[in-house]
């Protein structure tokens, strides 16, 4: 098992551009999230799908989009980069309370 | 929303030493787990741990929910031991856990 996958592992984007980051797990579970860190911080909830077809926001939203393709995946968008978006984003599943995160995404916006 | 504190938020530790981190939560919870933050970032689930105590090699945990903490120990540390550790907790209304601000242990041979 893979595990949690993500892509790209780096990025440097300009201010205003648009990508998307990619996960997705192999374990079968129900619940996917999206965590940016900061420097020197805790992880802070983006958003989260409970379940396939379902999204939430979390602690910090604005700038984002997600999308639950299917139970596998689940991508972050960025329709409009800022420098406050710097930072390194984690995608993580669950089951039964037990998280498992993904190696992360550094995301540089200049 | 929940406020999840770590104590003490750096700890340096000459190798073979023992240590106790704490992780104090507001509210009820439903789900504790214990994450070590290597040096090269990954996240690694230690314990999942709402409530009791586990043991896992050098490693344990203890939390009281009634009193709304939680302990990790770590015995007989060793360097590979270095990193960041995070408390996040997950309570009613929200199926997604709140991290704290982690303890930065530095491990010395």
């Amino acid at each position: 098992n893979a595990g949690v996958t993500q892509t790209p592992k780096f990025q440097v984007l300009k201010t205003g551009q648009s990508m998307t980051l990619q996960c997705a797990q192999d374990m079968n579970h129900n619940s996917m999230y999206w965590y940016r860190q900061d420097p020197g911080m805790g992880l802070r909830l983006i958003y989260y799908s409970a379940s396939e077809g379902t999204t939430d926001k979390g602690e910090v939203p604005n700038g984002y989009n997600v999308s639950r393709l299917n139970k596998r995946e689940f991508s972050l968008r960025l329709e409009s980069a800022a420098p406050s978006q710097t930072s390194v984003y984690f995608c993580a599943s669950s089951e039964v309370g037990q998280g498992y995160f993904g190696p992360g995404t550094r995301l540089t916006v200049t | 929303g929940i406020q999840v504190e770590q104590s003490p938020p750096d700890l340096i530790l000459q190798e073979g030493a023992n240590s106790t981190l704490r992780c104090n939560f507001s509210d009820s919870v439903n789900n504790l787990q214990w994450f070590h933050q290597n040096p090269w970032g990954q996240l690694i689930n230690l314990f999942y741990i709402p409530s009791g105590t586990k043991q896992n090699g050098r490693l344990s945990a203890t939390t009281v929910a009634t009193e709304r903490y939680s302990l990790l120990y770590i015995s007989s540390s060793q360097t590979t031991d270095s990193g960041v550790y995070f408390c996040a907790v997950e309570h009613a209304g929200r199926r997604a856990l709140t991290f704290g601000s982690g303890t930065r242990l530095q491990v010395q041979p």
